[in-house]
Parts: C-alpha cells; sequence; structure tokens
C-alpha cells in the first residue's frame, strides 16, 4: 500500500527565514508526486507535480525536487502570506487515487 | 475557467440522518473522486468516478456511496450520519484518468453531525 510521510508536522520560520520541507514516500511504480497548499477552511491548490528522480519545479519563493524515496520543498525568504499547510500526494501503480501525508503547517512570522 | 465547485458549502445534520453533496467538475474534466478530511486522519480518499463508472473505491462503509451523471457532475451520498462523519468533504476534478493527471480540488462541505 503507498504510504506518505510529511516532515515536520509544524514549522515556524521568520520572514525571510529559508528552509525546507520533507515528504518520505513508499509507492509501487511512482506515476506522480503533487504537492498542493491548503489554507484553513479551503480546499488544497494544486502547487506542483513531479514525475521522476532528478526532477525540479519552481514557483515565486517555492521550488520542489524529487528522489527515489523523497521530496523537497523548499522555501527561499518566505513572507507571512505563504504560511499554510503543505500536502504532498503520491499516484502509483495501477491505483489512481492519491495518497496524502498529514501535512507540514507553516507559520511565516512578520 | 470555473473552478470545481461543491455545494453546500456548510451542512448541519443529526445523527442517523443522510446526506448528499454534489461536486461540479472543470470544465471538460471528466473524472471526479472524493476525499474526507479530518483533523486526525487527514485526507483519505473514499471514492473516483470516470464516465459514470466508479473506478476505484477506499476502505470507507457502505453507508458511503457515490454516482456520476453523464455532464461528469458527481454526487455523494452518506446514509445513517454519525457523529464520526462530521468533516470536510473535498471533490476533485482531472481531465482524464491517468496516474500522472493533477486533480483539482473545489472548497469542500464541512459537514457537522450533531
Amino acid at each position: 500500500e503507498d504510504q506518505v510521510t510529511q516532515s515536520p508536522e509544524a514549522l515556524r520560520l521568520q520572514e525571510g527565514e529559508s528552509s525546507s520541507l520533507n515528504c518520505s514516500y513508499t509507492v509501487s511504480g511512482l506515476r506522480g508526486l503533487f504537492w498542493y497548499r491548503q489554507d484553513p477552511g479551503k480546499g488544497p491548490e494544486f502547487l506542483f507535480t513531479l514525475y521522476s528522480a532528478g526532477e525540479e519545479k519552481e514557483k515565486e519563493r517555492l521550488k520542489a525536487t524529487l528522489t527515489k524515496k523523497e521530496s523537497f520543498l523548499h522555501i527561499t525568504a518566505p513572507k507571512p502570506e505563504d504560511s499554510a499547510t503543505y500536502l504532498c500526494a503520491v499516484r502509483g501503480g495501477s491505483n489512481y487515487k492519491l495518497t496524502f501525508g498529514k501535512g507540514t503547517l507553516l507559520t511565516v512570522n512578520p | 475557467k470555473a473552478g470545481v465547485t461543491q455545494t453546500p458549502r456548510y451542512l448541519i445534520k443529526t445523527r442517523g440522518q443522510q446526506v448528499t453533496l454534489s461536486c461540479s467538475p472543470i470544465s471538460g474534466h471528466r473524472s471526479v473522486s472524493w476525499y474526507q478530511q479530518t483533523p486526525g486522519q487527514g485526507l483519505q480518499f473514499l471514492f473516483e468516478y470516470f464516465s459514470e463508472t466508479q473506478r476505484n473505491k477506499g476502505n470507507f462503509p457502505g453507508r458511503f456511496s457515490g454516482r456520476q451523471f453523464s455532464n461528469s457532475r458527481s454526487e455523494m451520498n452518506v446514509s445513517t450520519l454519525e457523529l464520526g462523519d462530521s468533516a470536510l468533504y473535498l471533490c476533485a476534478s482531472s481531465p482524464e484518468m491517468t496516474g500522472s493527471t493533477e486533480a483539482f480540488f473545489g472548497q469542500g462541505t464541512r459537514l457537522t453531525v450533531v
């Protein structure tokens, strides 16, 4: 069964203090690894899809990378508006469902 | 382009009642999936529909059911509600049913069972 573990559960940063979130996964035949951002009371907002080890994607202050066992979401010089829960999910094999991690709650203080 | 629309946004139901939630996918998307989100369990997969057929089902009791219509709109139904069914129910749509296609989520329906 596919498994996704995210760490840390919560991260508090000062504005401008760069850091990384981790997503470790176990999946049979990775078809895609997805990062989402979720604000309180709202649905997850799609950020990135990564398909194969070595792939990198960037969007504003966010950069996602992928290895065969884990993915990192790097946040460079974060701002308070980057505060949210960041979710990682995988799709694998012939089962098309998304398996999510529990998420990392990021708080950026001004 | 309009996003995924879920209705209603909020619901309060009494234990033992049943409820129907609605999801309109992004125009042109044919795959619709449903998830339950709770603070303790996170996002858990309920089921996925493609071309009016259920293709995948998660580990939920038979009280949870769904369907998809010819216009790709989907409904999920929960019968004999229990207190533990209180959650945010999320619908996601994808253009097609392939493993590499990203899913776009709606704002969810917040169900409270009292």
